[in-house]
């Protein structure tokens, strides 16, 4: 079966880096996606990968490996507003989205 | 507008009713997609449409149909509703075509089935 793995929940202080993880087992791969979703609200498009290495886009960064099946979210110079749920997602064979369940990453002073 | 609207916001409803959630996007995107968040599961896709005029089934279609008139519509019907179905619903379009597009949310409806 496919299958996405992420912590369930995560805590961090405010000013620090904190990286997500993410596993992944499906029928084929064709891309990983981590998007936002703030309590009460719609996920947001955070980053995209599809080759193996580290795509930056300000204080995010996105990392894939491939062969690993692994991929991480990393948030640095955390902010309160960083509080949130961060979902991976993995396009299969079929062009569909698998999603984990996502991880709640709670930010302290 | 601007994005992906859907209606209502969120429903109280009876089981055994009938109910259509709505979802309309002003983007041109080729796809759209319904999806259901459950508190600890994540997105499960209920159906899909690459095309205007095409639908597909997705993870979770049982107790849910829907159709795709047009570009911009895609509503998703409860034909008798149960409290199973009590979840958060959350309708998504893409330009589709490629594996690097992502999706855009609409704000979801949140479906209380007593």
């Amino acid at each position: 079966g496919q299958n996405i793995d992420q912590p369930t929940e995560m805590t961090a202080t405010e000013g620090a880096i904190v990286q997500i993880n993410c596993t992944y087992q499906t029928s084929g791969f064709n891309g990983l996606f981590w998007y936002q979703q703030h309590a009460g609200e719609a996920p947001t498009f955070l980053s995209y990968n599809v080759l193996d290495g580290l795509e930056e886009k300000g204080r995010f960064s996105s990392f894939l490996s491939r062969s690993k099946g692994y991929s991480y979210l990393l948030l640095k110079e955390l902010q309160m507003k960083d509080s949130a749920s961060y979902l991976c997602a993995v396009t299969d064979s079929n062009y569909q989205l698998i999603w984990g369940a996502g991880t709640k990453l709670i930010i302290k002073p | 507008i601007a994005g992906i609207t859907q209606a209502p916001t969120s429903q109280i409803l009876a089981a055994g009713r009938r109910m259509t959630l709505r979802c309309t996007q002003d983007m041109r995107h080729n796809a759209m997609y319904w999806y259901r968040q459950d508190l600890g599961l994540g997105l499960r896709l209920i159906h899909y449409s690459n095309t205007a005029g095409t639908t597909g089934k997705g993870e979770v279609p049982d107790g849910y149909s829907v159709s795709r008139a047009n570009t911009d519509d895609f509503p998703l019907t409860l034909a008798s509703a149960v409290p199973s179905q009590t979840s958060v619903y959350f309708c998504a379009s893409s330009s589709g075509g490629t594996s690097s597009n992502e999706q855009f949310f609409g704000p979801g409806t949140r479906l209380t089935v007593l």
